[in-house]
């Protein structure tokens, strides 16, 4: 079965800084996609960013970025100039290809310090 | 706005009281899932559907049951609430157009 796992439950970055949040998953799989969720304190799930396993270019959008590592299983997501309102729980997931079931990990709590 | 709605967005339940929290899409998309959020472990899946009068079960399905008549609704029954219940619950849909999961806006259920 597959996992995902988030090691750092919280996490604390100065306001224009550069952070990196963690992720690492078990999957025997080849073919799969791995996303990036932000959960603001309006409890609403925000899709930040998406990796297909088979595409090698780590995904980009704006201020957010991947280190996708197929080989060591790792998927982390940097966020470049952080802002107030990227204060957040960060949750990854992974979706085989084929099937629509997510698997998530257990979040990692960003602090935005001004 | 397309999306996905659910209501309510509060509840407070008694134990042993029974409820049917409700989720509607209007993008067509095919499949429809619950999920339940608690501290400290993510997101589990209760129960999916990848269509019209077809459902199963995901991770933690005791306590509940699902239905999907129309592509559109796809509402989550607690059939007798238990305080192990008190949970934040979203809905999700994905289509074939979609980059990837769209959510509801979440339901916070306390039971007591």
């Amino acid at each position: 079965a597959q996992t995902v796992t988030q090691s750092q439950p919280e996490m604390s970055v100065q306001e224009a800084e550069t952070v990196t949040l963690s992720c690492t998953y078990d999957t025997s799989e080849s073919d799969y996609y791995l996303f990036w969720y932000k959960q603001p304190p309006s409890r609403q799930m925000i899709l930040v960013i998406r990796q297909e396993a088979y595409k090698q270019q780590n995904a980009t959008e704006n201020r957010f970025s991947v280190n996708f590592q197929k080989a060591a299983k790792s998927f982390s997501l940097k966020i470049s100039d952080s802002q107030l309102g990227d204060a957040a729980m960060y949750f990854c997931a992974y979706r085989s290809r084929g099937t629509y079931k997510y698997i998530f990990g257990t979040g990692t709590r960003l602090k935005v310090l001004a | 706005n397309a999306g996905v709605t659910q209501t309510p967005k509060f509840q407070v339940l008694k134990t042993g009281q029974s409820m049917t929290l409700q989720c509607a899409q209007d993008m067509n998309h095919e499949y429809m899932s619950w999920y339940r959020q608690d501290p400290g472990m993510g997101l589990r899946l209760i129960h999916y559907s990848v269509g019209a009068g077809i459902t199963d079960q995901g991770e933690v399905p005791n306590g509940y049951n699902v239905s999907r008549s129309t592509t559109e609704d796809f509402p989550l029954r607690l059939l007798s609430a238990a305080p192990s219940q008190t949970s934040v619950y979203f809905c999700a849909s994905y289509g074939q157009d979609n980059y990837g999961y769209t959510f509801g806006s979440g339901t916070r259920l306390t039971v007591v």
